[in-house]
């Protein structure tokens, strides 16, 4: 049971270059989500999805796009990258409230240069 | 705007000393409390929650929180830390006026227990 499943785990990217973080879930939660987590920031929403085809904004949505074709994906896009999107990403999934919490994936450290 | 706050940026502990961690959020409605633990180098795992009922809130690896409504606050505590409670924590509130289910999140309280 892999629980969340985040990929890539590390990326290096160059300012303006575009590239898809995908989460992957297999214990069939309806609601799923994309934070960043900042030093000192917490984390915070990008973008959330309450099922398939679903997606709606968080608290920091600019800059990002993401899709829910499938119940146990939610892709995370980024189509020109800036270095203030230099982040670590957590994808999480949960059932539908009311629920127990989260469960967080390993998540993405991206560096934007 | 409804918000979370850690006011403990870093704590430094020895070993066998008492913890507090302090929580408070800003919203009057009805909310659902959680508490994580990020390792180094690790993900998100949760501690405890609080949904309703008994406000002391008792949770894995010994911590526990009380929920004290007429301050809207959700404090973690754990009588004794041990070196391996090194880690980040995080304070997260549910807000019951949100239909996708989303956490608000403190800005997070590092913690490091010396041996």
């Amino acid at each position: 049971n892999a629980g969340v499943t985040q990929t890539p785990k590390f990326r290096v990217l160059k300012t303006g270059q575009s590239m898809t973080l995908l989460c992957a879930q297999d214990m069939n939660h309806e609601y799923m989500y994309w934070y960043r987590q900042d030093p000192g920031m917490g984390l915070r929403l990008i973008h959330y999805s309450v099922g398939e085809g679903t997606t709606a904004k968080g608290e920091v949505p600019d800059g990002y796009n993401v899709s829910r074709l499938k119940k146990q994906n939610f892709l995370l896009g980024l189509e020109s990258a800036a270095p203030s999107q230099t982040s670590v990403y957590f994808c999480a999934s949960s059932l539908r409230p009311p629920s127990g919490g989260y469960t967080f994936g390993s998540g993405t450290r991206l560096t934007v240069v | 705007a409804q918000s979370v706050s850690q006011h403990n940026h870093h704590v430094i502990l020895s070993e066998a000393a008492s913890l507090e961690l302090g929580c408070n959020y800003s919203y009057g409605g009805t909310v659902n409390l959680f508490w994580y633990v990020q390792y180094p180098g690790q993900h998100l795992q949760l501690l405890l929650k609080y949904f309703s009922g008994d406000p002391l809130v008792k949770g894995i690896k010994g911590f526990e929180a009380e929920f004290i409504k007429s301050k809207f606050s959700f404090n973690l505590r754990k009588p004794s830390v041990q070196w391996s409670d090194t880690a980040e924590y995080f304070c997260a509130v549910k807000m019951n006026n949100n239909a996708g289910n989303m956490l608000t999140f403190g800005g997070g309280t590092r913690l490091m227990v010396k041996p």
